[in-house]
């Protein structure tokens, strides 16, 4: 049974550059969560997709959007890159409709911005 | 708004002495608590869980934590290291079950032979 998937998994952008991070949840989950975690701190909540709709949304600017699939995958997008998003982007997939809502969390996607 | 504090960014051990981490939390409603554990270049695995069943709880690799609702504490403790458990622990709160989860700072582990 395959874990949360993320890819890829580092990735160099510039400053004003858009990048696309992917995420498969596990098998069975309905869910999908993303974190941003700058170095040496605890991560921080983006957002939350379920039924292809933004749930919830953590304190972050519109340059970050998503999507979630029919399958249940997700992309997070980040546009017009900035220093400071340079980060370790982790994506956490859960079941809301029924069964452990418990979030389990992929390897993350390690973005540096120049 | 919640709010997780964990004291010391870093903890330094024995191995095979008592592991202590500490994680106080502020939540307007009945809190649901978790100990994550983060291996370098890894994500987080979660290591227990405090949903508002019993107050002390026991999680993999022999740690275990105790929800103190008077305190607003939830620490998590280990009797024994072992130089596996050289990690970075998050504790984290959520409102209800699979909602957004907001981390502490975490605290790094080392552990000495």
């Amino acid at each position: 049974d395959a874990g949360v998937t993320q890819s890829p998994t580092h990735l160099i952008k510039t400053r004003g550059q858009q990048v696309t991070l992917r995420c498969s949840p596990k098998s069975g989950h309905d869910t999908v969560s993303w974190y941003q975690q700058a170095l040496g701190q605890g991560p921080q909540f983006i957002f939350q997709y379920y039924e292809e709709e933004e749930r919830q949304r953590g304190n972050f600017p519109d340059r970050f959007s998503g999507h979630q699939f029919p399958n249940y995958s997700s992309e997070l997008n980040v546009n017009a890159l900035l220093l400071g998003d340079s980060a370790l982007y982790l994506c956490a997939s859960s079941l809301t409709s029924g069964g452990e809502n418990e979030q389990f969390f992929g390897p993350g996607t390690r973005l540096t911005v120049l | 708004a919640q709010s997780v504090t964990q004291l010391g960014s870093h903890v330094s051990v024995s191995e095979g002495a008592l592991v202590l981490l500490r994680c106080n939390y502020s939540s307007s409603v009945p809190p649901y608590l978790f100990w994550y554990v983060q291996y370098p270049n890894q994500g987080l695995q979660l290591l227990l869980k405090y949903t508002s069943a019993a107050t002390l709880v026991k999680g993999i690799n022999g740690f275990e934590a105790e929800f103190k609702k008077s305190e607003t504490s939830f620490h998590l403790t280990k009797p024994s290291a072992h130089m596996s458990d050289a990690a970075e622990y998050f504790c984290a709160v959520s409102t209800a079950a699979g909602n957004k989860l907001t981390f502490g700072g975490g605290t790094r582990v080392l552990v000495k032979p």
